[in-house]
């Protein structure tokens, strides 16, 4: 069964450092989307993803972070200059598309738990 | 204010016993999705079951099904027969279309424990 993969599955920076969050949708998906999870507390959406160009971003999705889809499989998230709040569990998903639709399933990565020192 | 309520932060249940998990939903949009998600202690995040604003009947999905009752706000998850690989974090979500684009919001959660 077609999953979205996610790499690094942990990554440890200093504060100030640049990261890269990896992630591969489901191949026939056309959405992509970042969220983040805070030790404890809920999942938080950051940012969608479609057409090559972000559809939605929340607030917490300020000028440190950037998306990116590189080629045709991956979708990255850039954190410019990490902050000790940043740390986080970090979940890609994706969907098939349908953005004039409700009733489009995300499906999440494992996650990239992301502690900043 | 709240998309997403749910009112247990915990709950605990007898293996193969039924559990209900509460969720109520405030939307003003008549077309919207409300989904189950577990987080395992593992972490990642595993799709359960979906209910549309339209679905006349409830889903149904395996041991889980989703008590939908639109008039009250409610998307309720119910799982049978209760198992301990059910222990988990449970969250509901919403996603929502208007004219402003797509919103997925996520509840706080509900820690799910099944007892031997």
């Amino acid at each position: 069964e077609p999953e979205v993969t996610q790499t690094p599955s942990h990554q440890v920076t200093q504060m100030g450092q640049e990261v890269i969050l990896r992630c591969v949708p489901i191949s026939n998906h056309l959405y992509f989307y970042w969220y983040r999870q805070i030790l404890g507390q809920k999942v938080e959406f950051l940012v969608s993803f479609y057409n090559n160009e972000i559809s939605e971003k929340s607030e917490i999705f300020d000028d440190q972070f950037s998306v990116e889809r590189p080629d045709g499989s991956n979708f990255t998230l850039k954190i410019r200059s990490t902050k000790l709040e940043d740390s986080a569990m970090y979940f890609c998903a994706s969907s098939e598309g349908g953005r004039e639709t409700s009733t489009d399933t995300q499906y999440f990565g494992p996650g990239t738990r992301l502690t900043v020192l | 204010a709240q998309k997403i309520t749910q009112t247990q932060p915990g709950m605990f249940v007898q293996e193969k016993e039924a559990v209900t998990l509460d969720c109520t939903y405030d939307t003003s949009d008549q077309s919207y999705g409300l989904f189950w998600y577990k987080q395992p202690s593992s972490g990642e995040m595993i799709f359960l079951i979906y209910q549309g604003s339209y679905d006349e009947q409830n889903a149904t999905e395996g041991r889980y099904s989703l008590n939908f009752q639109k008039a009250r706000k409610s998307a309720n998850l119910v799982i049978s027969a209760s198992q301990l690989g059910d222990s988990a974090m449970y969250f509901c979500a919403m996603r929502e279309v208007d004219t402003y684009g797509q919103n997925f919001v996520f509840g706080p959660g509900t820690r799910l424990s099944v007892l031997p």
